[in-house]
């Protein structure tokens, strides 16, 4: 059971270059999200998924864009990558309601753009 | 809005040392309460939870009771290893964001041998 996966761990990018972040999961959630991680100021909500076919923006979802074709997948795209993007990202799934359920997460993403 | 507030760190302790981290929220309704743990490098994981008023939860020794009239949720343990040096991350989840946790911004144990 690999849980919660993200790839890739580490990477650069340029100002303006675009990449996606990819998130998987093996337990058959249907709440995942995204949050960044910055110093000093925890995780901060970046877009979450209810269920395949469903997303909605969290606190900080400017610059990023979501889909959820599939219960397993739910990858962030940058569009434009800004330096202060440069951060660390983490994917996180629960089985139900966040109120209540453990979040699961995945390993993290860092990344820099330059 | 909702909110979380933790002391800030680093916190450093000695090997055996008793820990308290503080925490305090501001949230409407009545929020479900948790403590996440982050060890060096890896992603978060829950440490414990609480989900009505005056619940304790308690994990690897660590404990947590869930003070409604001092909207508090601090994290205590008697006795810290070095194996305890990570940071811990209080957050909430409310009735009116059912799909969202608010983390405060963690607080860096680091624990001497």
């Amino acid at each position: 059971n690999a849980g919660v996966t993200q790839t890739p761990k580490f990477q650069v990018l340029k100002t303006g270059q675009s990449m996606t972040l990819q998130c998987a999961q093996d337990m058959n959630h249907e709440y995942m999200s995204w949050y960044r991680q910055d110093p000093g100021m925890g995780l901060r909500l970046i877009h979450y998924s209810v269920g395949a076919g469903i997303t909605d923006q969290g606190e900080v979802p400017n610059g990023y864009n979501v889909s959820r074709s599939t219960t397993e997948d739910f990858p962030l795209r940058l569009l434009s990558a800004a330096p202060s993007q440069t951060s660390v990202y983490f994917c996180a799934s629960s089985a139900g309601q966040v109120r209540t359920d453990t979040q699961y997460f995945g390993p993290g993403t860092r990344l820099t753009v330059l | 809005g909702d909110s979380v507030t933790q002391m800030e760190g680093p916190v450093t302790l000695s090997e055996e040392a008793f820990l308290t981290i503080n925490c305090t929220y501001t949230a409407t309704g009545y929020p479900s309460l948790f403590w996440y743990v982050q060890y060096p490098g890896e992603g978060l994981q829950l440490l414990l939870k609480a989900t009505k008023a005056d619940d304790k939860g308690s994990n690897k020794g660590f404990e947590a009771t869930y003070r409604k009239e001092t909207t508090s949720f601090h994290l205590e343990k008697g006795s810290v290893q070095v194996s305890d040096s990570a940071v811990y991350f209080c957050a909430l989840s409310d009735r009116s964001s059912a799909s969202k946790i608010i983390f405060g911004s963690g607080t860096r144990l680091s624990i001497r041998p």
